[in-house]
């Protein structure tokens, strides 16, 4: 069974930095790229960041490029997001995303349950 | 970037209605879209992938239709769990961006 289980949020001030993670379990994590989405309070879907199986290529939404890095170890079947430079925008349910497809462009299959990320001072 | 466009942003139907939510991209994206369903506090559970391919156990009253810049997603009749949030996503190309969201709501 697949799971997708993230890690990292709270509260933090602006300015401030956090780094998420998502533990990944069930399939063979090196082989399928993997992302991360937000959706601030009453909002809609954004996606943020994206990663290749192999970590040799990542993308990021113009909204967070140059203040957030996506990363994965595929010896810890973990994902990660540093953020830092955060904003009160940034403030959001933050969710890992498992690509349906090992090769080729793909939507997300699985979603990990997510966690919050409040920034405030 | 590409920009998904759905309509309409809240539709009020009662169950057994068909229901109808269409999503448009600002270029061609073939048929590089997908459907998802969010329930309040629930994260986005995938319902049409590739714009009409139907996924795992999803019910056979979804469907979905379309490709280059417009698409819809189809509830032939509408049941007490389908009241939700839809969104569609284009992955055509990064970034994967998403509609804005079309809530349905009980009349």
């Amino acid at each position: 069974e697949v799971q997708l289980l993230e890690s990292g949020g709270g509260l933090v001030q602006p300015g401030g930095s956090l780094r998420l993670s998502c533990a990944a379990s069930g399939f063979t994590f090196s082989s399928y790229a993997m992302s991360w989405v937000r959706q601030a309070p009453g909002k809609g879907l954004e996606w943020v960041s994206g990663i290749s199986g192999s970590s040799g290529t990542t993308y990021y939404a113009d909204s967070v490029k140059g203040r957030f890095t996506i990363s994965r170890d595929n010896s810890k079947n973990t994902l990660y997001l540093q953020m830092n430079s955060l904003r009160v925008e940034d403030t959001a349910v933050y969710y890992c995303a498992k690509a349906g497809r090992s090769s080729g462009t793909s939507c997300y299959n699985y979603w990990g349950q997510g966690t919050l990320v409040t920034v405030s001072s | 970037d590409i920009q998904m466009t759905q309509s309409p942003s809240t539709l009020s139907a009662s169950v057994g209605d068909r229901v109808t939510i269409t999503c448009r991209a600002s270029q061609s994206i073939s048929s590089w879209l997908a459907w998802y369903q969010q329930k309040p506090g629930k994260a986005p559970k995938l319902l049409i992938y590739d714009a009409s391919i139907l996924e795992g156990t999803v019910p056979a009253r979804f469907s979905g239709s379309g490709s280059g810049t417009e698409f819809t997603l189809t509830i032939s009749s509408l049941q007490p769990d389908d009241y939700a949030t839809y969104y569609c996503q284009q992955y055509n190309s990064y970034l994967y961006t998403f509609g804005q969201g079309t809530k349905l709501e009980i009349k």
